[in-house]
């Protein structure tokens, strides 16, 4: 069973409101990545870090999220301006350095109003 | 760049009855990890199968799956469905662009008594 945490489970915003979650990877879990699960249930890769440094994000990561993964802290993904098409559930997973499996949390179903 | 493509996106069957869900794959990568996930609601999606090695059979939980290099196939199988088989899954490849995964669009199966 996956022991990634994802905080809060539920979160509900206004448009153009800040919108922050968060996510404890396994122990030992240096790579995270965060993906997007829309309403048609399809997932869509948004960035990924290794520790602390970010490997690859998409064009919309960059211009309107913001996603840090600090030392001995949770790692976060914001959106600073909250769209309704930001509606989705954000998945966050971890694995170990190299590896091939991804370990997912619950999610965080995020609803902008 | 890399897709994945499930054909289905709903699949009903009766309790008893054969599972086959398909999965085929486009990827410029010689040696591509292929992977199905099931995501039960209000749960995190977890890994039911991986295989990288061309024609080779690997099985979890009664599914089983076989990665064919030459139809860039993945099709996951079960030889009887249960009620409880009902769930989300996702066929997903890995193939070296930092780790990140991409996915099918998903095959609801819903298995009736």
């Amino acid at each position: 069973n996956s022991k990634v945490i994802q905080t809060p489970r539920y979160l509900v915003k206004g448009q153009g409101q800040k919108a922050k979650m968060r996510c404890i990877p396994e122990k030992g879990h240096p790579v995270v990545f965060w993906y997007q699960q829309n309403k048609n249930n399809e997932f869509k890769f948004l960035i990924n870090f290794q520790n602390q440094e970010v490997l690859q994000q998409i064009d919309m990561t960059e211009k309107r999220f913001s996603a840090e993964c600090p030392s001995n802290s949770p790692c976060s993904l914001e959106i600073q301006s909250s769209e309704a098409g930001d509606s989705a559930l954000y998945l966050c997973a971890s694995s170990l350095l190299g590896g091939i499996e991804q370990y997912f949390g619950p999610g965080t179903r995020l609803t902008v109003l | 760049g890399d897709s994945v493509t499930q054909t289905e996106g709903l699949v009903t069957l009766t309790e008893g009855l054969p599972v086959m869900l398909n999965c085929t794959y486009q990827t410029i990568y010689s040696n591509p990890f292929l992977f199905w996930y099931v995501h039960y609601l209000n749960e995190s999606p977890r890994l039911l199968l991986k295989s990288s090695t061309d024609n080779k059979r690997t099985e979890h939980q009664g599914f089983h799956a076989t990665l064919h290099k030459s139809s860039s196939s993945f099709h996951l199988q079960k030889s009887s469905a249960q009620l409880s088989d009902s769930a989300l899954y996702y066929c997903a490849q890995e193939s070296g662009s930092f780790n990140k995964l991409t996915f099918g669009a998903g095959t609801r199966l819903a298995v009736c008594p």
